[in-house]
């Protein structure tokens, strides 16, 4: 079975700062596909950066990058020039090749204070 | 395109009693998921369903819960003689036909609070 892994609960940063939020994964699938998600309190589920496993090459989406270490099962999302509107849970998640079904982490809480 | 819609966006039951969540997928999505979140936790996946077939109900408890996607009208998911800890937020996600490497989408969820 696989498991995703958040083990930071909070983390905080100052407006235009950049922060690197942390996830690692366990699966012995070569193929699947990892996301992160923001939920902010709306509760909405917004899609950040999707990352294919067969990529080498890191996703970016303006602000938003990965670092997708796939030996070491890590994958991370930085976030540069951090705004007030980045405040939210941010949600690392799995996804099997040939599913379209989501493992999630715990999810961290990021804070953007002014 | 409206989205992924669910209703209603908060519900209050009391022990016993009967709750109903539906959602209505994107325009052109034939694929619907249900997710659970408990409070601080992260979701969790229940069950994945197409039009009038359960594919996947793996995450979801064996009694009282059922999850419903008929030909015409939304996906159902049915909580009988609810309980306390049945108080979470449920998200519907909904997918186009082709199965695998999709983004799903998620509605607003809906916000079960049992007394």
């Amino acid at each position: 079975a696989q498991t995703v892994t958040q083990s930071q609960p909070e983390m905080s940063v100052q407006e235009a700062e950049t922060v690197t939020l942390s996830c690692t994964y366990d699966t012995s699938e070569s193929n699947y596909y990892l996301f992160w998600y923001k939920q902010p309190p709306s509760r909405q589920m917004i899609l950040v950066i999707r990352q294919e496993a067969y990529k080498q090459q890191n996703a970016t989406e303006n602000r938003f990058s990965v670092n997708f270490q796939k030996a070491a099962k890590s994958f991370s999302l930085k976030i540069s020039d951090s705004q007030l509107g980045d405040t939210a849970m941010y949600f690392c998640a799995f996804m099997k090749q040939g599913t379209d079904k989501l493992i999630f982490g715990t999810g961290t809480r990021l804070q953007v204070f002014p | 395109n409206a989205g992924v819609m669910q209703n209603p966006r908060h519900l209050v039951r009391r022990r016993g009693q009967e709750a109903r969540l539906r959602c209505s997928p994107m325009k052109g999505h034939s694929h619907v998921y249900w997710y659970r979140q408990l409070p601080e936790e992260g979701l969790k996946f229940m069950v994945y369903l197409q039009k009038e077939n359960i594919i996947d109900e793996s995450g979801m408890p064996k009694e009282r819960f059922s999850a419903e996607f008929p030909k015409e009208g939304p996906s159902i998911l049915r909580i009988q003689q609810v309980v306390r800890g049945d108080s979470a937020a449920y998200f519907c996600a909904s997918s186009p036909p082709r199965t695998g490497a999709n983004v799903l989408t998620f509605g607003a969820g809906s916000r079960l609070t049992v007394l």
